[in-house]
């Protein structure tokens, strides 16, 4: 059974940088899109980007373009998620998501147990 | 982006209860409808896919039906463990959103 485990809570002064690890575990890597989903305090659900793997094709939402990179590590299975110019509306938990897909469908099927970032001065 | 909106957003409901959670796109998605549990400090359990695909392991009281642009959660009899904030999500297409959440308490 495949595992996602993120890296740990962060804490960052507003205009700089965060980057967060998603180590796969368990399954095939390589092959599977890997995105990230962000929840402020108290909020809903917010899509960033994805990335697959293999080849490294990304999307990103245009509300992230410029600021958000998503990379992968074939290597150690491991995705990262780097947003810059940090605000205090970047205050969120962020969680990586794994893409299950087929015909018709496209869904988030295992999540990574989520990485708290606070933005403070 | 294409909106999605959930009603209601917050229910009280006993053990046993019948509840229907509905979720509304701003345009067509077919049935690329996705539909997630959270609890309280925890990261979204995907329930259900393609608009009423059962995810493995997720328990036959969920169940999902629609197609367009209106869709609708159903739990058949609320048990404890169902008490948490459901979210609908649209994969149709990027960015992918989700509704602002049901959140289901005990009455």
């Amino acid at each position: 059974q495949v595992q996602l485990v993120q890296s740990g809570a962060e804490v960052k002064k507003p205009g700089s940088s965060v980057k967060i690890s998603c180590k796969a575990s368990g399954g095939t890597f390589s092959s599977a899109t890997m995105n990230w989903v962000r929840q402020a305090p108290g909020q809903g659900l917010e899509w960033m980007g994805r990335i697959i793997p293999i080849g490294g094709t990304r999307n990103y939402s245009q509300k992230f373009q410029g600021r958000l990179t998503i990379t992968a590590d074939e290597a150690t299975s491991t995705a990262y998620m780097e947003l810059n110019s940090l605000t205090s509306d970047d205050t969120a938990v962020y969680y990586c998501a794994r893409r299950r897909g087929g015909h018709n469908y496209d869904a988030f099927d295992i999540w990574g147990q989520g990485t708290m970032v606070t933005v403070s001065s | 982006d294409i909106q999605m909106t959930q009603s209601p957003s917050s229910l009280s409901a006993s053990v046993g209860d019948r509840v229907t959670i509905t979720c509304r796109a701003s345009q067509v998605i077919n049935t690329y409808l996705n539909w997630y549990q959270q609890q309280p400090g925890k990261a979204p359990k995907l329930l259900i896919y393609a608009a009423s695909t059962l995810q493995s392991g997720v328990p036959s009281r969920f169940s999902g039906s629609g197609s367009g642009t209106d869709f609708t959660l159903t739990i058949s009899s609320l048990q404890p463990e169902d008490f948490a904030t459901y979210y609908c999500h649209q994969s149709y297409i990027t960015p992918w959103t989700f509704g602002q959440g049901t959140k289901v308490e005990i009455k």
